[in-house]
């Protein structure tokens, strides 16, 4: 069954450091999200991806955060300066909608640990 | 108000047992509503779409409650394996998913 993958599994840095999560979703999904899941809460949007652009973001989603394409298969999150409170999980996903049903499936996550 | 709320529970069951537990949303626009499990540390899974006829897939049974704005829940003839967070998830005409903050559940032998 195809499934959504990431990397790393868990990234340690030091506030201020920029890092990249990657992410590789279903081969023939369209459609690619990033959530993030802060220890003890509830998993919350970040950022929505389609035909090479972002069609939607949060207010979570500020200057310091970027997503791109870079080829045919990997999906990356970047966060330019890490900040203490950017520790979490993050959750990769992807979908192929159908009408107004759009399943999305998530990555195993990669854990975030800002010092 | 919270976009999405749910009990947090934990619901408690014995093997065998049905447990049943509700969500609303806030939004009468929504669309598109799921049913999502998290086990601790992982990522959320899919477990069932919520239709506005009500659906059932094996011993898991959803229903939507448009006018009064509800979805719910029910899992018949527990099992271990179904000791879980459950989180119930809303979207709009938009593809962002809005999750509650989950219920969960947890079957004893």
């Amino acid at each position: 069954e195809p499934e959504v993958t990431q990397t790393p599994s868990h990234q340690v840095t030091q506030m201020g450091q920029e890092v990249i999560l990657r992410c590789v979703p279903i081969s023939n999904h369209l459609y690619f999200y990033w959530y993030r899941q802060i220890l003890g809460q509830k998993v919350e949007f970040l950022v929505s991806f389609y035909n090479n652009e972002i069609s939607e973001k949060s207010e979570i989603f500020d200057d310091q955060f970027s997503v791109e394409r870079p080829d045919g298969s990997n999906f990356t999150l970047k966060i330019r300066s890490t900040k203490l409170e950017d520790s979490a999980m993050y959750f990769c996903a992807s979908s192929e909608p159908r009408g107004n049903y759009n399943e999305q499936f998530f990555g195993p996550g990669t854990r975030l640990t800002v010092l | 108000r919270k976009e999405v709320e749910q009990d947090p529970g934990p619901f408690n069951v014995p093997e065998g047992a049905t447990v049943a537990f509700n969500c609303t949303y806030s939004n009468s626009a929504s669309q598109s509503f799921f049913w999502y499990r998290q086990d601790c540390r992982k990522e959320p899974k899919l477990l069932m779409s919520v239709y506005s006829s009500g659906n059932e897939d094996g011993r898991f049974t959803a229903q939507l409650n448009r006018a009064s704005q509800y979805i719910s829940l029910l899992i018949r003839d527990s099992k271990l394996s179904d000791s879980a967070t459950y989180l119930c998830v809303v979207t709009n005409n938009d593809y962002k998913l809005s999750f509650g903050a989950g219920t969960t559940v947890t079957v004893r032998a």
